[in-house]
């Protein structure tokens, strides 16, 4: 079966862009989390969504941050006006959403992003 | 609030040798714990994770786990390191909500 599928797997883009990192969860799964992996960090917290709504978006760290999940399934992250502190490895995970606080969390592989 | 410590960025052990791995939480009551494994260019894999219960934990790839609420403590621990098991190391809490707190990670390095 397939996994949690993100991309693009690289990009690299320019200062001042907006780029969109796109996330497909495995297929029935109602949870969806965005986190952000800096070098030599562990990860950070970004946004979760039960279904397509987003009971938590405290962990965007500004307003160039947004996400959104269309049809329960794919999310899209946007980073607009993107800074070099942006640069990062952005994960997403998807869980059965069970509402267990014990679920079991699948991640993709990730989308690095450099910005030049 | 819950939190998570990894004291420990790196750990280098010579394949064959056992291996623990250090993680230790901040929560008010009991929250579930989980490790997770990253190899190279990958996402995170859960190795084991405690609910309740027995506090002796068996995961996989050889791995378990032992949870002491005394200690506030979920350590990993394999007995014999194979060269594969390079890789990153996270240990995560939850407790009063869906959101894990994850640490920063262990890196372990296996020399041959």
């Amino acid at each position: 079966g397939a996994g949690v599928s993100q991309s693009p797997s690289n990009k690299v883009t320019e200062k001042g862009k907006d780029v969109e990192l796109r996330c497909d969860p495995i297929s029935g799964h109602t949870a969806l989390y965005w986190y952000r992996q800096s070098l030599g960090q562990g990860l950070e917290f970004l946004i979760y969504f039960q279904g397509n709504s987003a009971p938590d978006k405290s962990g965007l760290p500004s307003d160039r941050f947004s996400a959104e999940r269309t049809g329960g399934s794919v999310s899209t992250l946007t980073i607009q006006r993107t800074q070099q502190e942006d640069s990062a490895v952005y994960l997403c995970a998807s869980s059965p959403g069970e509402r267990s606080e014990g679920e079991t969390q699948y991640f993709g592989p990730g989308t690095r992003l450099l910005v030049l | 609030a819950q939190s998570v410590t990894q004291p420990d960025i790196h750990i280098t052990v010579s394949e064959g040798a056992s291996l623990e791995l250090r993680c230790n939480y901040s929560y008010g009551a009991t929250p579930y714990l989980f490790w997770y494994v990253q190899s190279p260019g990958q996402g995170l894999q859960l190795l084991l994770k405690y609910f309740s219960g027995d506090t002796l934990v068996q995961g996989i790839k050889g791995f378990e786990a032992e949870f002491k609420r005394s200690q506030s403590s979920f350590n990993l621990r394999k007995p014999s390191v194979h060269w594969s098991d390079a890789a990153e190391y996270f240990c995560a809490v939850v407790g009063g909500s869906y959101i894990p707190t994850f640490g920063r990670g262990t890196s372990l390095i296996v020399h041959p």
